[in-house]
């Protein structure tokens, strides 16, 4: 258990929709990232937050955001779902530089 | 541009045996190094890392090579079990962007270990 918490597991909906994937990140970690896998794209990185500011940004498509709460937890909310966004999406946390990074179980999402 | 590369999708071992993993890297920028083991429907859990200024990580039967010059690493599990068969991820990054350490990740390998 990596102390990472996503939820949902698994999110099925249609293109068109709008979703929220929610992270709790260990206690104590600052930093959130979010992550993409896709099946031809492997691990892809998409935002990292610190103590609720954006802090990196990757290719992450101007359809979704991200944001960090006062509590830590993040939220990546993906709109306007093509079938090209059905992936894994990971969060993971950390303690800060040079320190690694734990990773959640991910959320699974399927556009149909 | 894949900036970590592993070359090998597959990788069979048998138990009690040395399992050898590699990973090259093109950006010259990366000083931080990690590897990440992952099992299926399971998200990846960080098995060891190696900061640029060292060139070897051990940790029980995990151990972490860096060439720099090469730009090479390469994870060495001894002796493999049965329960190291998943996928590995190679990942690197950057502390010289002041607060950004987003991981760039290789393309993964699946290790087999065979009783």
């Amino acid at each position: 258990d990596s102390g990472v918490t996503q939820t949902p597991k698994h999110l099925i909906t249609a293109t068109g929709q709008r979703v929220t994937l929610r992270c709790s990140p260990r206690s104590g970690d600052l930093s959130v990232y979010w992550y993409q896998q896709s099946l031809d794209q492997g691990l892809q990185f998409l935002i990292q937050y610190y103590n609720g500011e954006e802090r990196a940004k990757g290719n992450i498509l101007e359809r979704f955001s991200a944001q960090q709460f006062p509590d830590l937890h993040s939220e990546l909310n993906l709109s306007s779902l093509e079938l090209g966004d059905s992936a894994l999406y990971f969060c993971a946390s950390s303690v800060g530089r040079n320190q690694p990074q734990h990773f959640g179980d991910g959320t699974r999402l399927s556009i149909l | 541009d894949q900036q970590v590369k592993q070359n090998s999708p597959s990788l069979s071992v048998q138990e009690g045996r040395i399992s050898i993993l590699n990973c090259d890297y093109t950006n010259s920028m990366f000083d931080y190094f990690l590897w990440y083991k992952k099992y299926p429907a399971e998200g990846p859990t960080f098995l060891i890392s190696i900061s640029s200024i060292k060139d070897k990580n051990e940790d029980g039967r995990f151990t972490v090579f860096l060439n720099k010059s090469a730009k090479h690493l390469s994870l060495h599990i001894v002796p493999s079990q049965p329960g190291d068969s998943a996928v590995y991820f190679c990942a690197a990054s950057s502390t010289l962007i002041q607060g950004a350490q987003k991981l760039v990740f290789g393309q993964g390998t699946r290790l087999t270990i065979n009783p």
